[in-house]
């Protein structure tokens, strides 16, 4: 069975400081890889999605993948009080499959 | 990214009675889902809205309780059949564009069954 596993948190990390989320996936056939944050009370928001190894950076947040340890994290630098939420980690083994979600890890930004 | 509206936004409905939710995307879609979360716990897949023909259903969901359809590549609906309380729940319908591989949600319903 295809798994994705995050730890559940909470993380806390004062304001400004980087916050690092990690994610590990069973599925070595696993090609595309997704953060999303969730607001509580609200629907999960794809912010970064990645296919190869190495980091790829947008704006403040940096996902970074090996696949050799099936190893997904995503790095949210300057971290913002508004960063508080919960980060789901996904993951798809290609086209016209779904995706596999983990359980989120939440995180909270200490002002 | 693709525009997902559902209706109703939230409801609360009586024990024994059935709820249909609507999710309508702005533009055609690849792949159409219904995923469930309750208060505080991660997202559950119900279904996979396959257009044209029957929904695919997750291992604990069945169509009698939960009817899909998806008549054409931009609008599903789920139905919530003879509610309990256990249904109380937020449903979440998520949808796969044309041509790209990231996944999107819609606002969600929010259904209070009492």
């Amino acid at each position: 069975q295809k798994e994705v596993e995050q730890n559940s948190g909470p993380l806390s990390v004062p304001e400004g400081a980087i916050a690092s989320l990690n994610c590990t996936y069973s599925d070595r056939g696993s090609q595309s890889f997704f953060w999303y944050r969730q607001y509580s009370g609200k629907s999960p928001e794809l912010i970064m999605s990645i296919y190869s190894n190495g980091d790829k950076e947008d704006g403040r947040f940096t996902a970074q993948l090996n696949k050799a340890s099936q190893y997904v994290s995503l790095l949210i630098r300057d971290s913002q009080p508004s960063d508080s939420a919960t980060y789901l980690c996904a993951s798809r083994s290609g086209g016209y499959q779904k995706v596999t979600f983990g359980t989120g890890t939440k995180l909270q930004v200490i002002p | 990214s693709a525009v997902i509206s559902q209706k109703p936004s939230r409801d609360i409905c009586q024990r024994g009675t059935s709820l249909t939710i609507q999710c309508q995307v702005d533009s055609q879609v690849t792949m159409m889902f219904w995923y469930r979360q309750q208060p505080g716990q991660s997202l559950t897949l119900i279904a996979t809205a396959n257009q044209g023909s029957e929904a695919t259903y997750e291992s604990g969901f069945v169509i009698d309780k939960f009817p899909i359809s998806r008549p054409n590549l931009t609008f599903s609906t789920l139905t919530v059949s003879n509610m309990s309380p256990e249904d109380s729940s937020i449903y979440l319908c998520s949808v796969v564009g044309l041509g790209v591989d990231e996944q999107y949600f819609g606002p969600g319903t929010r259904l209070t069954v009492t």
